[in-house]
């Protein structure tokens, strides 16, 4: 298998511009996480999706970031306009399993740089 | 105080040195991982447990539900184990995870 798979690996931008980050999850997986890493916050939960459908999305920071899930196998999470506190590591993750007991599996995380 | 802590926080052991690296929660907890971050910034799971005790190679964690703790411990340390340990718990009732600030870990020749 060919692991969680995300895109791009790095991503530098301007200050106001739209950042799409896409991640495509292991096939067969129903459970889908956004995660963002920083030095000052370590990593936090951005939002969670089950079968496609958004559980919680109660660490989206803002209204400028939105998460979609439209099939099984691709979700994005788009910043728009970008902030310099928005650089970060963004990861995703996901599970096979019932968010309860499931081992989580993380694709390579997109680092995103915004001047 | 944060509700996961890790101890300690940096780690230097010469290779083939047992190590330990502690985890402590302040919350009811359903499951805890244990992750990995190398250097290069991608991240493993490690373990996920929820009691007792697991062994991989030559990882072991385990947890003491009443005493909130966790450990991790690697026999026989090499320097390919020089990693960020990060500890996390899920808390029954929430969705999250949440993070420990990681143990970062460095192992020498």
């Amino acid at each position: 298998d060919a692991g969680v798979i995300q895109s791009p690996r790095h991503e530098v931008t301007e200050m106001g511009q739209e950042v799409t980050l896409r991640c495509k999850p292991i096939s067969g997986h129903n459970s889908l996480f956004w995660y963002r890493q920083t030095m000052m916050r370590g990593l936090e939960l951005l939002i969670y999706f089950n079968n496609n459908v958004p559980i919680d999305d109660s660490g989206m920071p803002e209204d400028r970031f939105s998460a979609k899930m439209p099939n099984a196998s691709f979700s994005t999470l788009k910043i728009q306009p970008s902030e310099p506190r928005d650089s970060a590591v963004y990861f995703c993750a996901s599970t096979p399993f019932d968010y309860n007991t499931g081992e989580l599996f993380f694709g390579e995380g997109s680092r995103l740089t915004v001047l | 105080k944060n509700e996961v802590e890790q101890s300690p926080q940096n780690l230097t052991a010469q290779e083939g040195e047992f190590i330990t690296i502690n985890c402590s929660y302040s919350v009811g907890i359903s499951a805890l991982h244990w992750l990995q971050q190398h250097p290069g910034g991608g991240i493993v799971s490690l373990f996920m447990l929820s009691s007792g005790k697991k062994k991989h190679g030559r990882l072991i964690a385990t947890i003491n539900i009443q005493e909130k703790h966790s450990s991790l411990h690697i026999t026989a340390s090499h320097p390919r184990d020089s990693a960020v340990y990060i500890c996390a718990v899920k808390n029954g009732t929430a969705s999250k995870l949440t993070f420990g600030t990681g143990t970062r870990l460095q192992v020498t020749l």
